[in-house]
């Protein structure tokens, strides 16, 4: 079993609707959580960085952690045709020697 | 300047030939990192840096990688005999620390388009 799984879509999605894009890991050891966002070609841009359990928001976009359930959860809302990316979640621990663990990432496609 | 910068964009090489990948991290980030990308195999994690320092270069794929960094900042990435199979893209992350809650806080280059024929 991967540390980190992350269904890879496609996932194709009309513009207004609420995209919901999940990993699940299996290290109870990770402590921090974030989301990125990949255009083709381009580096990975952060986006959300989670710690606790719970909720955080940031404009359309809400990351959510459930560490009890090892499953963490990034929801766009009005998705929009410039949202068309591949989101990779990453994990790390604290104390470690700093390298994120990642997912294999999701490609989302918005039509317009 | 303002972000992570890596050149070349676009590398392709013969196989058997030595590259040198460079990274420019943003200004005041002590921390280093490389991370390998292939198809279907998602970010690998290579090598990180704290100051000039790699203490742990056992996620290197093999010696024919190398990696330094100077002056607390510019790192470059080699591999020496390139194969095919070094085909990839080789990005480039920086955070303001090692560890702690900056550590997760990485922030990437574009990445150089490696390809070995």
């Amino acid at each position: 079993q991967k540390e980190v799984e992350q269904d890879p879509g496609p996932l194709s999605v009309p513009e207004g609707a609420i995209v919901s894009l999940n990993c699940t890991y299996s290290n109870s050891a990770f402590q921090y959580f974030m989301w990125y966002r990949q255009y083709s070609r381009k580096g990975p841009e952060l986006l959300m960085y989670t710690y606790s359990s719970g909720n955080k928001e940031d404009g359309r976009f809400t990351a959510q952690v459930d560490k009890s359930s090892k499953y963490i959860s990034l929801f766009i809302r009005d998705s929009q045709p410039s949202d068309s990316a591949t989101y990779l979640c990453a994990m790390y621990i604290l104390g470690s020697q700093g390298n994120l663990i990642f997912g294999k990432g999701t490609k989302l496609s918005v039509k317009p | 300047g303002a972000g992570v910068s890596q050149s070349p964009s676009n590398k392709v090489t013969e196989k058997g030939k030595d590259v040198e990948l460079r990274c420019d991290p943003i200004s005041g980030h002590t921390a280093l990192y490389w991370y390998r990308q292939s198809l279907g195999q998602g970010l690998e994690f290579l090598i990180y840096f704290q100051g000039n320092s790699a203490p742990d270069k056992s996620g290197l794929p093999s010696d024919r990688f190398s990696a330094e960094r100077t002056g607390g900042s510019v790192s470059t990435l080699t591999i020496q005999r390139t194969q095919q199979e070094d085909s990839a893209v080789y990005l480039c992350a920086s955070s303001l620390a090692l560890g702690g809650t900056s550590g997760g806080q990485q922030f990437f280059g574009p990445g150089t388009r490696l390809t070995v024929l």
